[in-house]
């Protein structure tokens, strides 16, 4: 079945590297993705990366797949207040009119 | 541009009120789709609209009625809901429903039912 789990909480000092790390079970996934939402605010696309590659950077955003271990990470470098978050992992299976299938979603918390 | 327009922002109604949230997109995305978020949870699909046609419901009451009006624009038709149907309601558009699925999303309708 499909199930994508993430940590709750992740909590960092400002300058340092925050890294939320997320699995999900099924291998069929083509294309997995991280998003952020603010407080009282919609869901922000961030960055997104193919099943077939294992690196993707994005200035301060590094994504790491592992796909033998169906396991994503979302590194933030110099973590800043404004980094304060939800992110969220979701997965598209490869099947056309599918949805994305969510995590829970990782409590980014960022103190100064 | 990757937007997506939600209103209204907020939305207050009573059980018995009919009422509508808009969405609408300009980035030619030929699927769309809502989403119920409650505090502290992931978004939960409610409806997929490709290429206009209702592609999947996930088994929403019909209190919840959507509509897909044209390509840009994605309506959602609200009656006689119930104080648990408060939540933030988010639209999303794609350029297609295949498996490269990328979903922009809008800031959402926050929804309270007294």
């Amino acid at each position: 079945g499909e199930d994508v789990e993430q940590s709750l909480f992740l909590s960092v000092r400002e300058g340092d590297s925050s890294v939320i790390n997320c699995t999900y079970t099924d291998s069929s996934s083509t294309y997995l993705y991280w998003y952020k939402q603010e407080p009282g605010a919609g869901l922000q696309l961030l960055t997104y990366i193919f099943s077939n590659m294992d690196m993707k950077q994005d200035q301060r955003l590094t994504v790491l797949l592992n796909k033998k271990d169906k396991h994503l990470s979302l590194r933030i470098a110099d973590t800043q207040t404004g980094d304060s978050a939800i992110y969220f992992c979701a997965e598209s299976l490869n099947q056309a009119g599918t949805a994305l299938i969510f995590g829970k979603g990782t409590t980014l918390s960022v103190s100064s | 541009d990757t937007e997506v327009t939600q209103t209204p922002k907020h939305l207050v109604m009573g059980m018995t009120n009919k009422k509508s949230l808009k969405c609408e997109q300009h980035m030619g995305h030929r699927a769309m789709y809502w989403y119920k978020q409650k505090a502290k949870k992931p978004p939960e699909l409610m409806f997929v609209y490709s290429y206009e046609k209702l592609s999947i419901n996930e088994s929403v009451p019909s209190r919840f009625s959507p509509e897909c009006p044209n390509s840009s624009l994605l309506n959602l038709h609200l009656h006689a809901l119930q104080p648990e149907d408060s939540a933030l309601y988010l639209c999303a558009s794609s350029q297609d429903p295949g498996a490269k699925n990328i979903q922009y999303f809008g800031a959402g309708t926050r929804l309270s039912v007294l």
